[in-house]
């Protein structure tokens, strides 16, 4: 049990487009979901957590227009990167709880050229 | 809001010695501490965890330890093996019924050589 997908695993795009990254709670529901981006050999850094129902909560320095979250149902959370440049490259990765115990998706690795 | 170090930041030891990384935190209220194992390109794996009510807690090779007052948590990693190289993360939460965000540690780097 607990299993998170993510989906796509890897883009590729061009600057200026926006993607979407989806995150979804494969056997358990999830009022709360999280979004992470992690950049290479450094840690994860919390973007924002996601509320079914609700606005997403977003960390400091965190662009709400910029990252898009929206919590379509208990099993997914959608995270989109609008108008992606160079410098937004990175493994984003969600994670959704069950209990006190978070579990992660796969990541998404977005190469914006 | 939350701070987490971690350290060090690599560590490399001869396979079948112990590995030990530290964590600190800032905010005392945090009383949920996982620790996840992570391969190159691929997802977090929890480890194990230990709650702040929980001084210590042990899974065959894997143990932590918890400090409250000083505010401070320790993963062992005994008789290492050369797959258990890895980046090791912890983390510190604030829950209360459910889960509360985790702010993670900067990551350990462990090399076992065999």
């Amino acid at each position: 049990g607990a299993v998170v997908s993510q989906h796509p695993s890897w883009v590729i795009c061009k600057s200026g487009t926006s993607v979407k990254i989806e995150c979804r709670s494969l056997d358990f529901q999830a009022t709360t979901m999280f979004w992470y981006r992690q950049f290479p050999k450094q840690s994860l850094m919390l973007m924002a957590t996601s509320n079914e129902g609700s606005k997403a909560t977003y960390e400091q320095g965190v662009e709400k227009d910029k990252f898009l979250i929206n919590h379509a149902s208990l099993t997914l959370s959608t995270l989109t990167v609008t108008s992606a440049h160079p410098e937004d490259s990175s493994f984003y990765i969600c994670s959704a709880p069950l209990g006190q115990r978070q579990f992660f998706g796969p990541g998404t690795r977005l190469t914006v050229l | 809001g939350e701070n987490v170090e971690q350290h060090p930041s690599t560590l490399s030891v001869q396979e079948g010695d112990s590995a030990v990384i530290k964590c600190t935190y800032s905010d005392s209220a945090s009383n949920y501490f996982p620790w996840y194992k992570q391969e190159l390109g691929k997802r977090p794996q929890l480890i194990i965890d230990i709650r702040s009510n929980v001084g210590e807690k042990k899974d065959q090779r894997i143990a932590v330890t918890l400090n409250k007052t000083a505010k401070h948590f320790s993963l062992h990693i005994t008789e290492t093996q050369p797959e258990d190289s890895a980046v090791y993360f912890c983390a510190a939460s604030i829950t209360s019924g459910n889960t509360g965000k985790l702010i993670f540690g900067q990551g350990t780097t462990l090399q076992v050589k065999p």
